[in-house]
């Protein structure tokens, strides 16, 4: 079956813009991830999704951060007045259920903001 | 500084047996990972062992979880040079994975 989706997978943004990030996770996943992969982070958990809820919103890295899931299925994260630092590699997981083990993930949005 | 670690890099010669390890630090995890990753590729679910566990085996990977030491290894049998990628080790605390910086395997002929 299809895997996690993202788009775009490319995206250059200048600073100060507005970006949205898609993710469409595998069908019938009731639980979803977003993580981000920098150079100088490494690999960072930002906020997951049971259904359409965020229970754990802490890891999103500042107020310029959001993300919604709408229908249980697909989510968008939202970088408002994106800053150089925000570049990276924005990578979306889904599990079956919350407490299933194998998180599956998409092949990532890279964000360059220039 | 990473709460899981693990060498950066790893050179193998094709058909030899490679060991990545990593180290972790929080006991209460309740999932240990390896996920790879090609160049341009996202994340790709290796296997995973479950922490009450000490060994898994799947095909050519071998897991191995020492969980007094917190130390977890994969082996891979027979190295090619398509295993030539990142390899991530992960643990998993409650609901998210925290990972180490990976380690770069190269697959020399």
């Amino acid at each position: 079956g299809a895997g996690v989706s993202q788009s775009p997978s490319n995206k250059v943004t200048e600073k100060g813009k507005d970006v949205e990030l898609r993710c469409d996770p595998i069908s019938g996943h009731t639980a979803l991830y977003w993580y981000r992969q920098s150079l100088g982070q490494g690999l960072e958990f930002l906020i997951y999704f049971q259904g359409n809820s965020a229970p754990d919103k802490s890891g999103l890295p500042s107020d310029r951060f959001s993300a919604e899931r709408t229908g249980g299925s697909v989510s968008t994260l939202t970088i408002q007045r994106t800053q150089q630092e925000d570049s990276a590699v924005y990578l979306c997981a889904s599990s079956l259920t919350f407490g299933d083990p194998e998180q599956y993930f998409g092949p990532g949005t890279r964000l360059t903001v220039t | 500084g990473e709460d899981v670690e693990q060498s950066l890099f790893l050179s193998v010669r094709e058909g030899d047996s490679s060991v990545i390890n990593c180290t972790y630090t929080d006991s209460s995890s309740t999932y240990l990972y390896w996920y790879k990753q090609e160049p341009g590729a996202g994340l790709q679910l290796l296997t995973y062992i479950f922490s009450n566990m000490d060994m898994k085996q799947d095909q050519r990977l071998t897991v191995l979880l020492n969980k007094k030491d917190k130390h977890l290894s994969l082996r891979i049998a027979d190295t090619q040079t398509g295993d030539s990628a990142i390899y991530f080790c992960a643990e998993r605390r409650d609901y998210k994975l925290s990972f180490g910086a990976g380690t770069t395997v190269t697959v020399r002929a």
